[in-house]
């Protein structure tokens, strides 16, 4: 079973800042969190990641809180382009099975 | 140049079937997945390989047998066809080690069985 918690939806106006929250709060020190999206008909496609600190990359910034139980995904500058469905997943082994949720459908909106 | 490509992108067959997913992956990772879709969107991994060795095999109906002939490739075989293997079939790939990558999918394979 996926150890977070997303909202099934939300909607984002274009150009706006998309912030996309995700709940895990089992989860354990040295577990990391990481983001992933699938646009519809593609392959998902790796976002960002973090451990403990805050982290950005050209794609979005990731906020974990300081007790590590959950997590924000922000988009700064949302476009249509950015649609699709965001997976928050919290890594369970080293094997490398990532554990799929329901994840967030997010609507960017003209 | 695509980093993870599938064949075919859609395949449909008739139940009984044997059938294979091809995938090749050009980034010199090490280790290669295999991920179903299913018509609910839910995406499980089914199968992992590190260097060519099985590393993961979730409940997977042993008709679904994996075949990695070197790290750049991890093909897959199903069969006798049901009409429930039906769904989207996801390659992926990572480096390997100590700390865990990123993975990079592949563009999916769309199986219908009727």
């Amino acid at each position: 079973d996926a150890k977070t918690t997303q909202p099934t939806s939300m909607d984002c106006a274009e150009g706006r800042a998309a912030n996309l929250p995700c709940n895990h709060s089992t989860i354990s020190g040295n577990e990391y969190v990481y983001w992933y999206r699938q646009i519809h008909s593609q392959g998902p496609q790796y976002i960002i990641h973090g451990l403990k600190n805050n982290e950005t990359n050209e794609m979005a910034s990731l906020i974990i809180t300081e007790d590590r139980k959950s997590s924000t995904l922000i988009l700064p500058h949302a476009t249509l382009r950015d649609t699709a469905v965001y997976y928050c997943i919290v890594r369970v082994d080293q094997g490398g099975k990532l554990i799929f949720g329901q994840g967030t459908e997010l609507s960017v909106k003209p | 140049d695509t980093a993870v490509s599938q064949t075919p992108k859609y395949l449909v067959t008739q139940m009984g079937n044997d059938k294979s997913i091809k995938c090749e992956q050009n980034l010199g990772h090490d280790t290669m997945y295999w991920y179903k879709q299913d018509s609910k969107k839910f995406l499980k991994i089914m199968f992992s390989y590190n260097n060519k060795e099985l590393i993961i095999n979730e409940t997977v109906p042993n008709r679904f047998s994996p075949k990695s002939p070197d790290k750049a490739h991890l093909n897959l075989h199903i069969n006798s066809l049901e009409l429930g293997d039906s769904a989207v079939y996801f390659c992926a790939s990572s480096r390997s080690g100590g700390r865990v990558y990123e993975q990079y999918f592949g563009p999916g394979t769309r199986l219908t069985v009727t």
